[in-house]
């Protein structure tokens, strides 16, 4: 069964420091893997898609690295502000497009 | 260039009734899919339309159903609603399936919530 695990499930962080979120996936054949920011009530939005040849990729602040062969993800975020408090999901696509998701982690950042 | 549009984006609906909600993807985007998110089950895929044709299914009873027009516009209809079907429902449109390498486009979602 193809399974998205992400962690922590939450943490709290103090603006302007440093956070990294994991996510461990079984997902088979792999396609490619997403992360995505949603701020409460409102859509996710795309913050990286990587697919099996790429390790590492920014948007801003935001940093994803993907290590295919032990099938782990993580998303670190540099120099936190307020504004990335938000729930971010890691979404697995396998070969034959089908989605998988994680639960998400909440980021929960203080001034 | 305008994003994701669903409509309505909150409906309150009773037990047994039946709900059509609304989505209309990005200019030249082919693929909508719809999700449900709640607090307790996360993101689930419910099904996306490539062409008008539905391209895959996720694991919803029957009661869920959906359908893209000629424009690309899609619309998902809920029969028989129960409360557990309270939601926000997602659409997302791309220019290619779901699961591609392009990027999806999510909407702000319809909060529906069944009394």
């Amino acid at each position: 069964k193809n399974q998205v695990e992400q962690s922590p499930q939450s943490l709290i962080i103090l603006e302007g420091k440093n956070c990294t979120l994991q996510c461990n996936y079984t997902v088979s054949p792999f396609s490619n893997l997403r992360w995505y920011k949603q701020d409460t009530g409102r859509g996710p939005v795309s913050l990286t898609i990587m697919t099996f040849s790429e390790n590492t990729k920014s948007n801003g602040r935001y940093t994803a690295t993907l290590d295919a062969d032990t099938k782990q993800s993580s998303l670190h975020i540099t120099a936190s502000q307020l504004s990335d408090s938000a729930s971010y999901i890691c979404v697995v696509s396998s070969g034959d497009y089908k989605l998988s998701f994680g639960a998400g982690t909440t980021v929960t950042v203080r001034a | 260039k305008a994003g994701v549009t669903q409509t309505p984006r909150y409906l309150i609906k009773t037990r047994g009734q039946q709900v059509t909600l609304s989505c209309s993807p990005i200019s030249g985007h082919r693929s909508v899919s719809w999700y449900q998110q709640t607090p307790g089950q996360g993101l689930q895929f419910l099904f996306e339309y490539f062409s008008e044709t539905q391209r895959n299914k996720g694991n919803f009873p029957g009661r869920f159903s959906g359908r893209q027009f000629s424009n690309s516009r899609s619309e998902m209809n809920v029969s028989t609603l129960e409360l557990g079907d309270s939601a926000l429902y997602l659409c997302a449109s791309s220019f290619s399936s779901q699961g591609a390498n392009t990027e999806a486009f999510f909407g702000q979602g319809t909060r529906l919530t069944v009394v």
